[in-house]
């Protein structure tokens, strides 16, 4: 299974709009719902951010939203804010019980 | 409180093999599938394969077949990842992470592991 593709890196100001994508096929990221993301400050784990393409699980502010069209899922940060810079990493099912990510997205607060 | 605890820091020598551990709290360990998820330094998330803490289903990446080996112990709540052969490219974080339904909701504190002579 090849990454998913991801720019290396987006910058905003605070209070501005970045958008991450993350291109896949029709095996993974065209082919089902299961999109996630996932926000990774140095040296911690990861943390979920989004699920099934646009879900927000409970605690994650709602300036977090995601979408997809085709083979390509996006990850929307509206208001930016300090907090907000880390990398982020996007994950797609791929069918027959397999699981792909993204080579993941540093984004700067400027 | 959902928790995954996993074993500490290994340094081994290129060519041995290493297993980490992974235990659950918190929930009942059959009722959540059980990924390995590998990180090296400074690069991307690497998906390795998953152990159904339930019915015993196993699942490895195609990437680490014949190398690695996910098991579990249902009876101590612990899933375990053997990684053989290792070679200076797996020094990485190692992380368990629960599935809930197709994404990865609860994360382990990962276990650095490195290889070098």
């Amino acid at each position: 299974q090849s990454a998913l593709t991801q720019p290396r890196s987006v910058s905003g100001s605070p209070g501005q709009s970045v958008t991450i994508s993350c291109t896949g096929t029709s095996s993974s990221v065209g082919g089902y719902k299961y999109v996630s993301w996932y926000q990774q400050h140095p040296g911690e784990a990861p943390k979920l951010m989004i699920y099934d393409v646009s879900k927000r699980p409970s605690g994650v502010p709602d300036r977090f939203s995601g979408s997809k069209s085709g083979i390509t899922a996006s990850l929307t940060i509206s208001g930016l804010q300090g907090e907000d810079e880390a990398d982020y990493y996007c994950c797609s099912y791929a069918g027959d019980y397999t699981w792909v990510f993204g080579g993941g997205t540093k984004v700067t607060v400027l | 409180q959902v928790q995954l605890v996993q074993s500490g820091a290994e340094v081994k020598k290129p060519g041995a093999s290493v297993k980490v551990s992974c235990k659950a709290s918190g929930y009942t360990f059959t009722n959540y599938v059980i990924h390995w998820v590998r990180q090296a330094p400074g690069q991307r998330l690497e998906w390795m394969g998953w152990i159904n803490g339930g019915v015993g289903n196993i699942r490895h990446s195609q990437q680490f077949q014949g190398r690695v080996t996910i098991s579990g112990d249902t009876s101590a709540s612990t899933a375990y990842m053997e990684l053989r052969s290792l070679r200076s490219e797996d020094t990485a974080v190692y992380y368990c992470v629960g599935e809930s339904e197709y994404y990865f909701h609860f994360w382990g504190q990962g276990t650095l592991v490195t290889v070098s002579s």
